[in-house]
């Protein structure tokens, strides 16, 4: 199994408190992601990581921040949360997304979130 | 803009007969397609993936994929099916829009394998 470890594994929170999700990676992959899975959604990419401070936005990304200091920490910020941020989040990382290595994900064990 | 579409919620098959999944793509360019597996609680494991080359792609537990680009297809496949393959099934595509830095996911399906 890929060295990716997330924390905490589950939080309970009320509305408008910050929440931050740690994801830790021994691998030295460059790549890492953030993502949300809800039913009938499937995952949903919140933020991406392409290196050291190089971050970017995805699909649902309103009300998440994002930080990568070092190449194995990548953080998710929920600054007030709300519950329609109540979700599992999937950290996942990738060594490229360039051929020849083709981007397959590894990811974490999954970070549960309930936001009373 | 690429997307995946998984138009099965659920399948439901019995131990030791075929099982497939199906999945139809949308892209822009050339496909770059995976499958991965969620078992409960647990992370999702890469499968396979299709790159270029054969139609028919081989992973991990057994299973195979068949790439059929008139039809838009990529449906994960396996000749004989087992209890302990009951998990959530997840086609993804790789999004070249954007330099191919995100991965696109289907909604996902779930397998239940009676035995």
């Amino acid at each position: 199994d890929a060295g990716i470890t997330q924390s905490p594994r589950h939080k309970v929170t009320e509305t408008g408190t910050p929440v931050t999700l740690r994801c830790h990676q021994t691998e030295n992959h460059r790549y890492m992601y953030w993502y949300r899975q809800d039913p009938g959604h499937g995952l949903r990419l919140i933020h991406y990581s392409y290196g050291v401070k190089d971050t970017d936005k995805g699909e649902v990304s309103d009300g998440y921040s994002v930080s990568r200091s070092k190449t194995e920490d990548f953080l998710l910020t929920l600054e007030s949360a709300t519950s329609s941020q109540t979700s599992v989040y999937f950290c996942a990382i990738s060594e490229s997304a360039r051929t020849p290595n083709t981007g397959e994900l590894f990811f974490g064990e999954g970070s549960r979130l309930t936001v009373l | 803009a690429q997307s995946v579409a998984q138009p099965e919620d659920q399948v439901n098959v019995a131990e030791g007969n075929p099982l497939t999944v199906k999945c139809t793509y949308s892209v822009s360019g050339n496909p770059y397609l995976f499958w991965y597996v969620q078992y409960p609680n647990r992370g999702l494991q890469f499968l396979l993936k299709y790159i270029t080359g054969d139609n028919l792609v081989k992973g991990s537990y057994g299973f195979e994929a068949e790439f059929n680009k008139s039809q838009t297809s990529f449906h994960l496949k396996k000749p004989s099916a087992l209890v302990s393959d009951s998990a959530l099934y997840f086609c993804a595509v790789r999004d070249e829009d954007t330099g191919g830095f995100k991965t696109i996911f289907g909604a996902g399906t779930r397998l239940f394998v009676k035995a």
